[in-house]
């Protein structure tokens, strides 16, 4: 079965502007989780969402946002982007269960570099 | 609040020689424990998780894990590696609050 979609793969944005970026899980998955990569601070949890509803957040400013569909599909945004929000965003899916024992498959990412 | 420490940042090894890459955690309620890898421009996969149960855990492409709960440790080893494991690996640790916390991670390089 398809795995995680992310899209656009690749994105070069300036300062101040903003990006979407999406995410389309697993089939059946209900879960969607944001992780931003970046050599510095490694990997760091942005959010995450089950049935449209966000069930934890991250320490990143509220310049980043993101919201999840009825169809379980994800989306993120960041606003005003500044230099150091270029990054791999991966997003990555789970049934949605028991949280802790939720194994997560991840997509392949979205690296955003700015300007 | 969780933590993961992998105590090697660069691990260089020769194919077919063994490898272990440590992990260390902390938490203040149980846990779960899991392994990822990573190659160059791709996301991350699973190589293998401690959920419950036996604390030696076997995962995919010959890994395992062991499971220390009084040493608060997870690594992970090969008996043999080849080239196509040059990769960065992560452990992770999650409970119950809907995420993962990472280590720094691990690079494994592989050489003829």
């Amino acid at each position: 079965k398809a795995g995680v979609t992310q899209t656009p793969r690749y994105l070069i944005k300036t300062r101040g502007q903003q990006v979407t970026l999406s995410c389309s899980p697993i089939s059946g998955h209900r879960s969607v989780s944001w992780y931003q990569q970046t050599p510095g601070q490694g990997l760091q949890f942005l959010f995450e969402y089950f049935s449209e509803t966000q069930r934890n957040k991250g320490n990143f400013p509220g310049r980043f946002s993101g919201r999840q569909f009825s169809n379980s599909r994800s989306e993120m945004n960041v606003s005003t982007l500044e230099l150091g929000d270029s990054a791999l965003y991966l997003c990555a899916s789970s049934l949605g269960g028991i949280s802790g024992a939720n194994v997560l498959t991840f997509g392949a990412g979205s690296r955003l570099t700015v300007l | 609040a969780q933590s993961v420490t992998q105590l090697d940042s660069q691990v260089p090894v020769f194919e077919e020689a063994p490898v272990e890459l440590r992990c260390n955690y902390s938490s203040s309620v149980s846990v779960y424990l899991f392994w990822y890898v990573q190659y160059p421009n791709q996301g991350l996969q699973l190589l293998l998780k401690y959920l419950s149960g036996s604390t030696l855990v076997k995962g995919i492409n010959g890994f395992e894990a062991e499971f220390n709960k009084s040493q608060t440790s997870f690594h992970l080893r090969k008996p043999s590696v080849h080239i196509s494991d040059t990769a960065e690996y992560f452990c992770a640790v999650s409970n119950n609050d809907y995420k993962l916390s990472f280590g720094a991670g691990t690079t494994v390089t592989v050489r003829a």
